[in-house]
């Protein structure tokens, strides 16, 4: 089945930094790959998503890459804020009669103001 | 109206009690999601449901019992559970299963099971 494999689990940076988290997934079919926000006491939230079809996708602060060959997928936050620090998770989706979606095992990313 | 609801937030009971955990939405959505999240673990599927027929089961054990009587609502039923099944439970919903969608998820109830 599909495994997705998310690196660093930890991440300190200094406020106005950049911060990047990699993922790699396992199996070529999957074809939609979303990153959610999960801070403390709340549900995962999406942030931003990327489809197969695309390379790369921008939303302000944040942007996702999507080599397909090398099935990796990354997560860039630029000028990072104290309020951008949580738990964020990577993930995998796959059609296997209905659409399952695999997370990583999740960065927990701290911003030092 | 953009929210997954869950009652209760917190439960805890013990290994012969029987409770249900709800979830609510509003959007519309034909999709809807349990979830499974131990302490700083990511969220591991259980359950999917699709135009209120179950279409994934995560080969949960028979102590979950999911029901989605209509298009909003979707419970979860407990019984006999053991403690290692102390955790958060997540339910999301999307528009629906076939397509890629984000899901969106409520913020869950803290299960204890002493």
């Amino acid at each position: 089945g599909e495994n997705v494999e998310q690196h660093p689990s930890t991440l300190s940076v200094q406020e106005g930094d950049s911060a990047v988290i990699k993922c790699t997934y396992s199996d070529s079919a999957s074809n939609y790959f979303p990153w959610y926000k999960q801070e403390l006491g709340k549900g995962p939230q999406l942030i931003i998503d990327i489809r197969s079809n695309v390379g790369e996708k921008k939303d302000q602060r944040i942007a996702v890459t999507l080599n397909k060959t090398a099935k990796h997928f990354s997560l860039h936050i630029t000028e990072t804020q104290p309020e951008d620090s949580a738990v964020y998770f990577c993930a995998a989706s796959i059609a296997t009669g209905g659409f399952k979606t695999i997370f990583g095992a999740g960065t927990r990313l701290f911003v030092k103001a | 109206d953009t929210e997954v609801t869950q009652t209760p937030k917190h439960l805890v009971m013990g290994m012969t009690n029987k409770k249900s955990l709800k979830c609510e939405q509003h959007m519309g959505h034909r999709a809807m999601y349990w979830y499974k999240q131990k302490a700083k673990k990511p969220p591991e599927l259980m359950f999917v449901y699709s135009y209120e027929k179950l279409s994934i089961n995560e080969s949960v054990p028979s102590r979950f019992s999911p029901e989605c009587p209509n298009s909003s609502l979707l419970n979860l039923h407990l019984h006999a559970l053991q403690p290692e099944d102390s955790a958060l439970y997540l339910c999301a919903s999307s528009p629906t299963e076939t397509l890629q969608n984000e899901q969106f998820f409520g913020p869950g109830t803290r299960l204890t099971v002493l």
